[in-house]
């Protein structure tokens, strides 16, 4: 079964530091993987998703996320956090057909002058 | 532009009082989600249709039902709402065939007294 772990319930940063937050995933054979940001009280917003290609993705809002098969990881970066990113950040793992996205339990990103 | 719209964005409710939530789509998607959200949680999935077919997860307690009436519209029927039930209620939408990309509406928070 799919399965996807963010390790950090939440990080703080200071603005215009770089931030990394980590997914790793559990599939048998190779996901789409997908990061959504919340901010609170709205829906999910797509950040990037990745299928298949280039392990490194691109993304909005200046996100990127890199593909590492052999560590299972899917790690989302920002080089230069603004403070209207603090959010809460979902990584979600699909497959094809009917299968239901798994999402992982979403990592909680504070912002700080 | 092309969107999931939900409505209402609040709803409150009574102990026991039926409720209705409604998601329309203007992206002509195949497939439908409804998710429930509990505060700092992930979105748990509901059920899904997909085109008309219905798809209940196993563990969605019999108080939530769905209709589908045609490709645009989507709700979702609580018979009796306990006070468990309140929670934001996301609903997103994706291709038949496509990139297996989820799109999510801003959802409907649900307070139920």
């Amino acid at each position: 079964a799919q399965s996807v772990t963010q390790p950090d319930i939440h990080i703080t940063v200071s603005e215009g530091a770089s931030l990394e937050l980590r997914c790793n995933y559990s599939y048998g054979a190779t996901p789409y993987l997908f990061w959504y940001v919340q901010s609170p009280g709205q829906g999910l917003q797509l950040l990037l998703k990745y299928f298949s290609g280039d392990t490194l993705v691109q993304g909005i809002k200046g996100f990127e996320a890199e593909f590492k098969r052999s560590q299972s990881s899917f790690n989302l970066r920002k080089p230069s956090v603004h403070w209207s990113d603090a959010a809460e950040y979902f990584c979600a793992v699909g497959a094809t057909g009917n299968t239901p996205l798994v999402f992982g339990k979403g990592t909680r990103l504070s912002v700080i002058a | 532009d092309a969107m999931v719209i939900q409505n209402p964005r609040y709803q409150v409710t009574q102990f026991g009082k039926p409720v209705t939530l409604s998601c329309s789509q203007t992206l002509n998607h195949n497939v439908m989600y409804w998710y429930q959200q509990k505060s700092s949680q992930a979105p748990k999935l509901l059920f899904h249709y997909y085109d008309k077919d219905f798809n209940n997860e196993a563990d969605t307690p019999d108080n939530f039902q769905s209709r589908r009436p045609n490709t645009s519209f989507c709700f979702l029927d609580i018979r009796s709402p306990g006070l468990g039930d309140a929670a934001m209620y996301l609903c997103a939408t994706r291709e038949r065939q496509g990139q297996e990309t989820q799109y999510f509406g801003p959802g409907t928070r649900l307070l139920v007294l």
